[in-house]
C-alpha cells in the first residue's frame, strides 16, 4: 500500500487564487512527521513546511500552511494568493518514528500558475 | 542561511567507470542522507548516516553503493560501476535532532551513457 499518496498528478491554477494540494499518508506510528517539499524546474528541493503529528495546530510558514487533519490522515498544502513563481512540482513526504529516520515521498503534483 | 552544497551538479560518465558524488552538509548537523529521483519519478531514499556509519539504507543501495565521511565535512556517495539505470538526480540531505529540517542539496543530474 501507498505509504504518501497525491491525488493532483497536474494542476492549473489561476494566478492571485488560493491553490490546495492534496496528501493522504498511511502510517501506524504515532510519532510521526509530514513535509511539503517545491522542486522547480531547475531540480533543486525547496523545504516548504513541516507538521509534527503531536503538533497541536496547523503549521503556518508566510504563504504556505498545512491542513492538517489527522483523524483522516490528510496533510494538504494551501497556497494562498498564487504567484506565477508558484510553477513547480511539489512533494508531500513523511517521516515515520524518530527524528533521524528517512524520507517516504509522494509522487507529486505539478501545479502551474496560470497568469 | 546555511546550506548543503553539492558537487558537481552534473555528470555524464561512462557505463562501468566509477563515479563519486560529493556533500558538505550543514556543519552542525549530524544525520546525513543520499536520495534519488529518476526524471520523471518519485524521489526514493538510498542511506542514512549517522555517527560514521550506516544506520538505515534501502534495497537499492546494493554493494555498487558507497558512503563516507572522510573528513569531518564532506559527505561522498560513490558508484562504483555504473549502469543506465543510475541516471537520475542525487540529492544530499543533512538533519538535526528533532525531526525538523531536513536540509536538501540542489542535486547532481548524474547521466550514464
Amino acid at each position: 500500500a501507498q505509504k504518501i499518496t497525491q491525488t493532483q498528478p497536474g494542476m492549473f491554477v489561476q494566478e492571485k487564487e488560493a491553490v490546495t494540494l492534496d496528501c493522504t499518508y498511511d502510517t501506524s506510528d504515532p510519532s510521526y512527521g509530514l513535509f511539503w517539499y517545491k522542486q522547480p524546474s531547475s531540480g533543486e528541493m525547496i523545504f516548504l513546511i513541516y507538521q509534527g503529528s503531536y503538533d497541536q495546530q496547523n503549521a503556518t510558514e508566510g504563504r504556505y500552511s498545512l491542513n492538517f487533519q489527522k483523524a483522516r490522515k490528510s496533510a494538504n498544502l494551501v497556497i494562498s494568493a498564487s504567484q506565477l513563481g508558484d510553477s513547480a512540482m511539489y512533494f508531500c513526504a513523511m517521516r515515520e518514528g524518530p527524528s533521524n529516520y528517512q524520507l517516504i515521498w509522494g509522487a507529486g503534483t505539478k501545479l502551474i500558475i496560470k497568469p | 542561511e546555511p546550506e548543503v552544497t553539492q558537487t558537481p551538479s552534473h555528470q555524464v560518465t561512462q557505463m562501468g567507470q566509477e563515479v563519486i558524488l560529493r556533500c558538505v552538509p550543514i556543519s552542525n548537523h549530524l544525520y546525513f542522507y543520499w536520495y534519488r529521483q529518476i526524471l520523471g519519478q518519485k524521489v526514493e531514499f538510498l542511506v542514512s548516516f549517522y555517527n560514521n556509519e550506516i544506520s538505515e539504507k534501502s534495497e537499492i543501495f546494493d554493494d555498487q553503493f558507497s558512503v563516507e565521511r572522510p573528513d569531518g565535512s564532506n559527505f561522498t556517495l560513490k558508484i562504483r560501476s555504473t549502469k543506465l539505470e543510475d541516471s537520475a538526480m542525487y540529492f544530499c540531505a543533512s538533519g538535526g535532532p528533532g525531526g525538523y529540517g531536513y536540509t536538501f542539496g540542489s542535486g547532481t543530474r548524474l547521466t550514464v551513457v
